[in-house]
């Protein structure tokens, strides 16, 4: 079955602790694609990935990292989480390398940082 | 920079009609989607228009453009309960075609 999933699904932690998210496609997507989605701010993307090795800024980057060292994987790092990234999280992938078009969405983290 | 925009509620009966409204600004837009988000799940893809047509038409789905207006409607006819879900109006970003440009989601609750 084409899947993205992402791991854990459920996340409570403390401020400064790292933590990583994973996310997984089976697709062979080469487009890979990290959000946060808040109540009345909707649906904000992180950070992107054209292809392995490839990273860009989305538009809301800052206290994130990520990296893709194959392409089925595209783990988001928070170094040092704050409770203002209290979120839900979803890792996205498409097979389009020029757009991102037709993503298939993962079924999302919810992290709580206290 | 460029914007999409959707109210944010819309209530409706069990069989009848629904229709969720959406506008852009981005007049370079190639392609203009609608996802869907159930209950504590992911978005997954609905439909989507290419630039240059009016409508599509899937099953109970309709889609409509006017470009001139920078607007996009999604019709369900027909709706059901299962039709519950926020729906996101995205366009991709003509200056940047790696992203896409998304709307806040409009929560449609379907009343038995």
């Amino acid at each position: 079955e084409a899947q993205v999933t992402q791991n854990p699904r459920y996340l409570i932690t403390v401020t400064g602790k790292k933590l990583t998210v994973t996310c997984s496609q089976n697709m062979n997507h080469e487009y890979m694609s990290w959000y946060r989605q808040d109540p009345g701010l909707g649906l904000r993307q992180i950070y992107y990935s054209m292809n392995v090795e490839v990273t860009d800024k989305g538009d809301v980057p800052e206290g994130y990292k990520v990296s893709r060292k194959e392409k089925r994987n595209f783990p988001l790092i928070l170094e040092s989480p704050s409770p203002n990234q209290t979120s839900l999280y979803f890792c996205a992938s498409s097979s389009d390398r020029d757009a991102a078009r037709e993503q298939y969405f993962g079924p999302g983290t919810r992290l709580t940082v206290t | 920079g460029e914007d999409v925009e959707q109210s944010l509620f819309l209530s409706v009966r069990e069989g009848d009609s629904s229709v969720i409204n959406c506008t852009y600004t981005d007049s370079s837009s190639t392609y203009l989607y609608w996802y869907k988000q159930e209950p504590g799940a992911g978005l997954q893809l609905l439909t989507y228009i290419f630039s240059n047509m009016d409508m599509k038409q899937d099953q109970r789905l309709t889609v409509l453009l006017n470009k001139k207006d920078k607007h996009l409607s999604l019709r369900i006819a027909d709706t059901q309960t299962g039709d519950s879900a926020i729906y996101f109006c995205a366009s991709d970003d003509a200056g940047n075609n790696r992203k896409l440009i998304w709307g806040l989601g409009t929560s449609l609750a379907v009343n038995p």
